[in-house]
């Protein structure tokens, strides 16, 4: 069962508007949400996280809302740039075990267009 | 400087094939995981290294898979008499955290084919 979910594959956005990209996640002892922003034939690279006792976190262009009760997080871009494009993952870690792990969507595609 | 390091970054492997994944993390990191990525996925973990220790590996599919890192610092994913089902693309990330999953920094992984 997907613990985190995005359920958009790709999004397209005109460059300067905004893009929203969303995630869910179903575990309740997440407690901490990564966004993770990948190009080809590289790793993952952290963009920006939130902790669960905040509901928003903003750096740049970047912002992450989070809403505990509806299990929802999203991610702002504003405004939009062709570099930008690229696949974005959300990220979610527990709140016990050792490990302590991250979670992953599955990725949304993201394509900003000049 | 430097970040994390995998090799090689691509390795092709005929089924039944033992193949070794090698990774350094970035200097003095003390958490080290490995990830799985199948193609259209995200990154499923795989196993969790705090210095030498091999504290979780809860995510291996199967003991045809195994992990060490035997002096705290660099990492080899070892698969023994690979399947078809093993191509994915593994990843490393290191963290100067311990046990804790945030702010992770990933190599740019192996990308593993059997044939």
């Amino acid at each position: 069962d997907q613990q985190v979910k995005q359920n958009s594959p790709s999004l397209s956005v005109q460059e300067g508007r905004i893009s929203i990209l969303n995630c869910d996640y179903t575990n309740s002892m997440f407690d901490y949400f990564l966004w993770y922003k990948k190009y080809p034939a590289e790793g993952p690279t952290f963009l920006i996280s939130i902790s669960s006792i905040k509901d928003k976190n903003e750096d740049g262009r970047f912002t992450v809302f989070l809403n505990k009760s509806a299990k929802h997080l999203s991610l702002h871009i504003v405004p939009s740039q062709p570099g930008d494009s690229a696949v974005y993952f959300c990220a979610a870690r527990r709140s016990s075990g050792s490990a302590r792990q991250l979670t992953f969507g599955s990725g949304t595609q993201l394509t900003v267009l000049p | 400087g430097a970040g994390v390091s995998q090799s090689p970054r691509y390795k092709v492997a005929k089924r039944g094939q033992d193949v070794a994944l090698r990774c350094d993390p970035i200097s003095g990191h003390v958490s080290l995981f490995w990830y799985q990525q199948a193609l259209g996925q995200g990154p499923e973990f795989l196993t969790y290294f705090q210095n030498e220790a091999q504290l979780d590996k809860s995510g291996l599919p199967s003991d045809r898979f195994f992990a060490e890192r035997p002096e705290g610092s660099v990492s080899t994913l070892k698969i023994q008499r690979t399947q078809q089902e093993d191509s994915a693309v593994y990843l490393c990330a290191s963290s100067p955290y311990r046990g804790q999953g945030y702010e992770q920094y990933f190599g740019p992984g192996t990308r593993l084919t059997v044939t």
